[in-house]
């Protein structure tokens, strides 16, 4: 069965301090992976998304996650954090046709 | 680009009454869902339509009724609003079913059950 587990209910960093948001999916094969953020009283909106290449894929606002086929990961990382990057975080698989597996999220907060 | 636009933000009713959301895309997408989202928790599917007049059942669908009488309009209703069904509502499209395909958010209904 296809799953994404955040570990990290959530995070708090600093402003200017580097992020780790960690997430691992469970899939038959290699499916298409992808962050989303969730700003207060928004929708998610789409960071990155990853299938097949580089394991290293860029996003939006200096978003970047990094693929791993031998640990199941794929987490997500920033090298210095806005205090406007206070959201919610979501990891979302998708093995196939209508299927969309979300995890929890992790709420991240940057303090000042 | 496109939008997503879902309608009300906030929708009130009392328990047993039956409520309906709305959603409107201008992606000219085939494929829309519904999802439910918990504090806390992930989303889960409601419903979800690859065309118009289609409807496929979710993970969560009982208690739930949706249509798609037009390509850009999804709507969805809850038969009989209970109190423990209090969350936000997700409307989201697809190009298609395919993997690859990014999905489009609304900004969420919020349901309140008094």
């Amino acid at each position: 069965a296809q799953s994404v587990t955040q570990p990290d209910a959530r995070v708090t960093v600093s402003e200017g301090a580097s992020l780790q948001l960690r997430c691992k999916y469970s899939s038959s094969g290699t499916p298409y992976l992808f962050w989303y953020v969730q700003y207060p009283r928004q929708g998610l909106q789409l960071l990155l998304k990853y299938y097949s290449g580089d394991p290293v894929v860029q996003g939006v606002n200096g978003f970047e996650a990094e693929f791993s086929k031998s640990n199941s990961s794929f987490h997500l990382r920033k090298a210095s954090v806005h205090w406007s990057d206070s959201a919610v975080y979501f990891c979302v698989l998708r093995p196939g046709g209508y299927k969309v597996v979300f995890g929890s999220g992790t709420r991240l907060l940057v303090s000042p | 680009g496109g939008i997503i636009t879902q309608t009300p933000k906030f929708l009130i009713g009392q328990e047993g009454q039956k409520l309906t959301l709305k959603c409107q895309q201008n992606f000219n997408h085939d494929t829309m869902y519904w999802y439910r989202q918990d504090s806390g928790k992930g989303l889960r599917l409601i419903y979800y339509s690859i065309t118009e007049n289609d409807l496929q059942k979710g993970d969560l669908s009982e208690g739930y009724d949706a249509s798609r009488e037009k390509k850009s309009s999804f709507s969805l209703t809850v038969t009989s609003a209970q109190k423990n069904e209090m969350a936000v509502f997700l409307c989201a499209s697809s190009r298609d079913t395919l993997s690859g395909n990014t999905l489009y958010f609304g900004e969420g209904s919020r349901l309140i059950v008094v």
